[in-house]
């Protein structure tokens, strides 16, 4: 199994849809968890971490299940500037200064 | 102020050649990364540095070598250059501690690599 695994997509959705990600990983043991943002031929960019109580960032909200280790990105009232790849990011180790292990993205389409 | 840089931003170089990418971070970090993006767009890690000792080295051939001068800087040889090679190599940062906010890591623009 994947250490952590996404559907790739694309998502193609209207301006002002709700879409949501899903993502699972492999690493019972895993404590952090983080959704990146990575534009066309851009650096990955933190979006924002997620939590264990879940945590919402003006239209993200990120959720976090530990029992079936899935870990949930939902964008409400989507804009054009959503479109990006959003990588889902776990660090399985629960040490510091390890490597955080990378999905391989999932696309996001926002068209008007 | 730029967080984390890296030079050069392409790099167009014949197989067999020697290359080298430098990475700097001004975040006053104490860990830094090595990140290769094949043209699948998959991000892997290949080397993590934490106070300017080696603690991660993944699968990667030893045509590879991460040199860092001090903590801010961490740079990256590749000997005898294979088309294979030819990826996105990101450099990334972070405060090296557990946590949220210190786990996060901050990427320079990345490194467009092209062995013809």
């Amino acid at each position: 199994r994947k250490e952590v695994e996404q559907d790739p997509g694309p998502f193609n959705v209207p301006e002002g849809a709700t879409v949501a990600f899903n993502c699972t990983y492999s690493n019972s043991a895993s404590q952090s968890f983080f959704w990146y943002r990575q534009d066309c031929r851009k650096e990955p960019k933190l979006l924002m971490s997620v939590y264990s109580s879940g945590n919402e960032d003006g239209r993200f909200t990120a959720q976090l299940n530990r029992a079936s280790q899935y870990i949930s990105l939902l964008i409400r009232d989507s804009k054009l500037s959503d479109s990006a790849t959003y990588l889902c990011v776990v660090n399985p180790y629960n040490q510091a200064g390890t490597a955080l292990i990378f999905g391989k993205g999932t696309t996001l389409s926002v068209s008007s | 102020d730029t967080a984390v840089s890296q030079t050069p931003k392409y790099l167009v170089t014949q197989m067999g050649n020697d290359k080298s990418i430098k990475c700097e971070q001004n975040l006053g970090h104490d860990t830094m990364y090595w990140y290769k993006q094949d043209s699948k767009k998959f991000l892997k890690i290949m080397f993590s540095y934490n106070n300017k000792e080696l603690i991660i080295n993944e699968t990667v051939p030893n045509r590879f070598s991460p040199k860092s001068p001090d903590k801010a800087h961490l740079n990256l040889h590749i000997n005898s250059l294979e088309l294979g090679d030819s990826a996105v190599y990101f450099c990334a940062s972070s405060q090296g501690r557990l946590g949220p906010q210190q786990e996060t890591q901050y990427f320079g623009p990345g490194t467009r690599l092209l062995v013809l």
